[in-house]
């Protein structure tokens, strides 16, 4: 059971605008930010989003994340098939001393 | 460019010990907090542990708290992670992570603890 929850799937078609979610608690996202994590079959982690809402150098522009109160989410624009991984929200927490992350969301490209 | 390389993991007994280690090059190790993350097979991420830049803080997961110890050496540029104890669930790869907000991470060490 992961501290932080995300929805085990998502889908959308090439083209569509997909969100994914991810709720946590005052411990967490709560009080601090959040980053995203993009994951490919086969490959380590990779950051997509930081400090909740910034995206690292080589992030194309249609990632794009926010969060409010104690929840945060991911959205993916103009949707692509390379797009299909799975995505890891994750924040640090006070009352753990330590990360804590979502059990990962299944993006397919329909 | 940033590289994280991990080594050390293998197949090991329940009960048994193994030392990971991470080689860093391509950015000021010493500048940066560093983690164990881990990834169960087919399962998601769990962080396993951190060290501040000095070694002075660190932390652990309860799941590994006295079993594991995080370690590192800013003249080798390396991090390491002794596993003592070990239990089939800790069964994953292992991935060496930089910084505060797990900025790079390396492609991994398998870790399977079987008898």
């Amino acid at each position: 059971q992961s501290v932080l929850t995300q929805s085990p799937s998502a889908s959308g078609t090439p083209g569509q605008r997909v969100t994914i979610s991810c709720s946590g608690s005052n411990s967490n996202i709560g009080s601090t930010t959040v980053s995203w994590y993009q994951q490919l079959p086969g490959t380590a982690p990779k950051l997509l989003i930081y400090n909740s809402n910034q995206r690292p150098s080589g992030v194309p522009d249609r990632f794009s994340g926010s969060k409010f109160g104690t929840s945060a989410s991911l959205a993916v624009s103009e949707l692509q098939s390379e797009d299909e991984a799975d995505y890891y929200c994750a924040a640090w927490d006070d009352s753990l001393t330590g990360w804590v992350f979502g059990g990962g969301t299944k993006l397919t490209v329909l | 460019e940033v590289q994280l390389v991990e080594s050390g993991g293998g197949l090991v007994q329940p009960g048994g010990s193994l030392r990971l280690s991470c080689a860093a090059s391509g950015f000021t190790f010493s500048g940066y907090e560093m983690n164990w993350v881990r990834q169960a097979p087919g399962k998601g991420l769990e962080w396993v542990s951190y060290i501040s830049t000095s070694d002075r803080t660190v932390y652990y997961a309860d799941s590994v708290k006295g079993r594991f110890t995080i370690s590192r050496d800013n003249a080798k540029n390396s991090l390491y992670l002794q596993m003592n104890s070990l239990r089939v669930e800790d069964t994953a790869v292992y991935h060496c992570v930089r910084g505060g907000i797990l900025d790079y991470w390396g492609q991994g060490t398998l870790v399977t603890v079987s008898s």
